[in-house]
């Protein structure tokens, strides 16, 4: 899992209420990367980073929203329009959007709604 | 559109043998491709890319894998197969263009047999 830290590893949430997911890199890497991974479904593309102050919708942004203030930190917010948001959720980064970085991954956090 | 097929959910090998995971891609122009491991809730270790020159990659933890660019595949290998091997492996496929990103396959769960 190197240098990335997601936290909580669980978390719970009643329908209807927003929850922010953390994710901490300290690999000096430009670009971070939210994924969504769901039961032989693979991992899906949520929200990427290639800069600081700067993020770009992936494949199925639609109820989340990201920030990226620092270079280090790239937390995911899950809101209430997320229809069906109980999911294993990876933060990933590398050095730079470049097809040839190689993505590193942290733990996840595995998600509940109640 | 590139696309990642793992045309096997499932793959079982008994201790010692060789085992292969195989993996197809379809992408525009030259690709870069990738192997990840999955233990049960944790993130994707890394394992092995391609990026250009020898056909013959070699990873971590004793996999490799051959590019075959006529056949478009990227097939996990290794000689002799350990029971901690067994895990879930995911192919990647990476375009050539800055700022593109990553589009994973669905996984093939390896389980290998004492």
């Amino acid at each position: 899992d190197g240098g990335i830290t997601q936290s909580p590893k669980y978390l719970f949430r009643k329908e209807g209420q927003n929850v922010t997911l953390s994710c901490e890199q300290n690999l000096n890497h430009d670009a971070m990367y939210w994924y969504r991974q769901d039961p032989g479904q693979g991992l899906r593309l949520i929200y990427y980073s290639q800069i600081v102050n700067d993020f770009q919708k992936g494949d199925i942004a639609e109820g989340y929203s990201v920030s990226r203030e620092k270079k280090e930190s790239f937390p995911l917010t899950v809101t209430s329009a997320q229809k069906n948001p109980t999911a294993f959720y990876l933060c990933a980064s590398s050095r730079a959007p470049r097809g040839t970085d190689t993505q590193y991954f942290g733990p996840g956090t595995r998600l509940t709604v109640l | 559109a590139q696309s990642v097929a793992q045309p096997e959910d499932q793959v079982n090998v008994a201790e010692g043998n060789p085992l292969t995971v195989k993996c197809t891609y379809s992408v525009s122009g030259n690709p870069y491709l990738f192997w990840y491991v999955q233990y049960p809730n944790r993130g994707l270790q890394f394992l092995l890319k391609y990026i250009t020159g020898d056909n013959l990659v070699k990873g971590s933890y004793g996999f490799e894998a051959e590019f075959n660019k006529s056949q478009t595949s990227f097939h996990l290998k290794k000689p002799s197969a350990l029971v901690s091997d067994s895990a879930l492996y995911f192919c990647a496929v990476s375009p050539n263009n800055y700022g593109q990103n990553f589009v994973f396959g669905p996984g093939t769960r390896l389980s290998v047999l004492p």
